[in-house]
């Protein structure tokens, strides 16, 4: 199926910095939702936005739903060791058919101590 | 509450078999979607199943099925496997039909074909 596009494919930073990555798609999406996923483990979500223009965050993640409603970004700030991983986006799109999901290609994230 | 649960979390099997893989949702939650994740495609989408019945389903070939029992539980099976299906198979679950309504994964079926 589609998939979004998101970028940077990887990240390399020191520990302390902030973090920026995002999605774009051709299509509007009713939600994004942004994803990370741990070595050997299933992606958990993060943050969940539901309205273009929405700014949500979570701890020391934000995410921005764009105004086009084909764009979001997630920042990462004072990042942690913790943090490494490979991160998703997700559109999501309410269709007759119910709900669809389309993900990005993932970032993933190393953080040097 | 509990997450989505995937059995078992590793497999290995030999080409030529068939594997049946399960999933519980998120108690209420009565979608159930399964992905397949190997390092060159992401997270390719199988099929999806609401209420017993397959809604939607993916570009894979007919070795893959599923289906979904009444206690919304689901099972996913691969016949006549082979090397390329080696992969984390994902299931997802969400609760409705509405774009407020993420998707929740378990840890995933580990599958290694030899």
């Amino acid at each position: 199926g589609q998939q979004l596009n998101q970028s940077p494919q990887s990240m390399f930073i020191q520990e302390g910095e902030d973090v920026s990555m995002n999605c774009t798609s051709s299509s509007i999406f009713n939600t994004w939702l942004w994803y990370k996923q741990d070595p050997g483990e299933g992606p958990v979500l993060l943050i969940a936005l539901y309205k273009a223009g929405e700014l949500t965050s979570n701890g020391r993640l934000t995410a921005q739903f764009g105004i086009t409603r084909k764009d979001s970004f997630l920042n990462i700030s004072a990042s942690i060791p913790s943090d490494v991983g490979i991160y998703f986006c997700a559109g999501q799109l309410l269709a007759n058919t119910g709900n669809q999901f389309y993900f990005g290609t993932g970032t993933s994230l190393t953080v040097i101590p | 509450k509990a997450g989505v649960t995937q059995t078992p979390r590793y497999l290995i099997k030999t080409r030529g078999q068939q594997v049946t893989l399960s999933c519980s949702p998120i108690s209420g939650h009565r979608s159930v979607s399964w992905y397949q994740q190997t390092p060159g495609q992401g997270l390719q989408f199988l099929f999806e199943y609401f209420s017993e019945t397959q809604r939607n389903k993916g570009n894979f070939p007919g070795r893959f099925s599923g289906r979904q029992f009444s206690n919304s539980r689901s099972e996913m099976n691969v016949s006549t496997l082979e090397l390329g299906d080696s992969a984390l198979y994902l299931c997802a679950s969400s609760l409705l039909d509405s774009y407020n309504s993420p998707l929740h994964f378990g840890n995933g079926t580990r599958l290694t074909v030899t």
